[in-house]
């Protein structure tokens, strides 16, 4: 069964750049079927998606993070990473990999949804 | 991008009541969309995806049914552990993959 465990500083100074890195385990970080995501939460509030990439594709950000954020994969490590520059107050969250997985339904019809997810990693800014 | 929006944004019930959270969306979706349940410190798992499949190993007293822009997810008889928050995410035009702000179904 895959896992994925977050790793990195719980906590970031205002100004510098977040680094997190999530290792995949029990399964291929390079099938294609799948993409590979960071998703965060801010204390208190909802569930805000950061950007995903395909082990062999371009990623895709959210455009209100684009200019400060770069997702890469590591198929060597079964490793993907996420940084996220100039960061401020604004930015402290629990950040959660995420698997994006494509299932069947009842009509034949394919879904993408989040099937695998990390435990998720307090990062402060402060 | 498309938008979803969640109603109620919370909620209080009773152990056996029969419950209903709505999900709309800015424009249609298909049936591209996916209902998750997190509970305090922990991370989300999904409940119903392409709006009216039920994931493995997901009771059965959960469902979820709606087309275009109107969804609802439906727990027939609230058990304990079903008090959580709930969240819509649609699939159908992504990037970026977008939430509802979510539902907080608490105990009467």
């Amino acid at each position: 069964q895959v896992q994925l465990q977050e790793s990195g500083p719980g906590l970031v100074k205002p100004a510098q750049t977040l680094s997190l890195t999530c290792s995949v385990s029990g399964g291929s970080i390079s099938s294609g079927d799948y993409f590979w995501s960071w998703i965060r939460q801010p204390p208190g509030k909802g569930l805000e998606w950061i950007g995903y990439i395909y082990y062999s594709g371009d990623p895709y950000y959210n455009p209100s993070l684009k200019s400060r954020v770069a997702i890469s994969v590591d198929t060597s490590k079964s490793q993907f990473s996420l940084k996220l520059s100039s960061v401020t107050a604004a930015d402290t969250a629990v950040y959660y990999c995420v698997r994006g997985a494509p299932q069947l339904g009842i009509t034949g019809d394919s879904y993408y949804f989040m099937d695998v997810w990390g435990k998720g990693t307090t990062v402060t800014v402060s | 991008d498309i938008q979803l929006t969640q109603s109620p944004s919370s909620l209080s019930a009773s152990v056996g009541d029969r419950v209903s959270i709505t999900c709309r969306a800015s424009q249609s979706i298909s049936n591209y969309l996916n209902w998750y349940q997190q509970k305090p410190g922990r991370a989300p798992k999904v409940l119903i995806y392409g709006a009216s499949n039920l994931q493995t190993g997901v009771p059965s007293r959960f469902s979820g049914r709606g087309s275009g822009t109107e969804f609802t997810l439906t727990i027939s008889s609230l058990q304990l552990e079903d008090f959580s928050t709930y969240y819509c995410q649609q699939s159908y035009s992504t990037p970026p993959i977008t939430f509802g702000q979510g539902t907080r179904l608490e105990i009467k």
